[in-house]
């Protein structure tokens, strides 16, 4: 257990539909990644949040959003989905944010578009 | 941008046996280079990770790698194998200037009794 939580485990909604997931991160670590994990793509990094602030962006789509809240935790925001977007999505947590921290995954939520 | 390549999609070992994963970079700089785990419905755990210093890092479950910047590699190994290694492998490299870590596209290995 790596002391990241991630809610739902499944999550299966239809196209154009919007939906929210939702990371705690391990207590005492202030900054959060968000990953998503696809046959086709592999494991992509989204973005990066630190104590609220968005630190570092990846392959996150317009139609993806994400926000760090006060309590550390943090939602991504999914909109206008697609059948591609049917994925694992994995988040992360570190201690201080900079690359070289051990970044503890969750256990992911699986995403089904129909 | 930074980037990994892991060149073996499936490896399968008999159990007992030595494993080397294979693992490519392509950065500009000294790279930070991780090795994560990822067993089936699992979420990834670190294994080892290179940032600087001796080339030969140890990390957990009596995993080491050797970085090599002549060849741009970071190859994964064990000396035997145990029937618990099956999983999925990711080599990572991480640009400390801008936070971002890329991942290789992982390798999956089998153990064979």
């Amino acid at each position: 257990d790596s002391g990241v939580t991630q809610t739902p485990k499944h999550l299966i909604t239809a196209t154009g539909q919007r939906v929210t997931l939702r990371c705690s991160p391990r207590s005492g670590d202030l900054s959060v990644y968000w990953y998503q994990q696809s046959l086709d793509q592999g494991l992509q990094f989204l973005i990066q949040y630190y104590n609220g602030e968005e630190r570092a962006k990846g392959n996150i789509l317009e139609r993806f959003s994400a926000q760090q809240f006060p309590d550390l935790h943090s939602e991504l925001n999914l909109s206008s989905l697609e059948l591609g977007d049917s994925a694992l999505y994995f988040c992360a947590s570190s201690e201080a944010g900079v690359v070289g921290n051990e970044q503890f995954f969750g256990p992911g939520t699986r995403l089904t578009v129909l | 941008a930074q980037s990994v390549t892991q060149p073996d999609i499936h490896i399968t070992v008999s159990e007992g046996a030595s494993l080397e994963l294979r693992c490519n970079y392509s950065y500009g700089a000294t790279p930070y280079l991780f090795w994560y785990v990822q067993s089936p419905g699992q979420g990834l755990q670190l294994l080892l990770k290179y940032f600087s210093g001796d080339t030969l890092v140890q990390g957990i479950k009596g995993f080491e790698a050797e970085f090599k910047r002549s060849q741009s590699s970071f190859n994964l190994r064990k000396p035997s194998v145990h029937w618990s290694d099956a999983a999925e492998y990711f080599c990572a490299v991480g640009d400390h200037n801008n936070n971002d870590m890329r991942f290789g596209a992982g390798t999956r290995l089998t153990v064979k009794p």
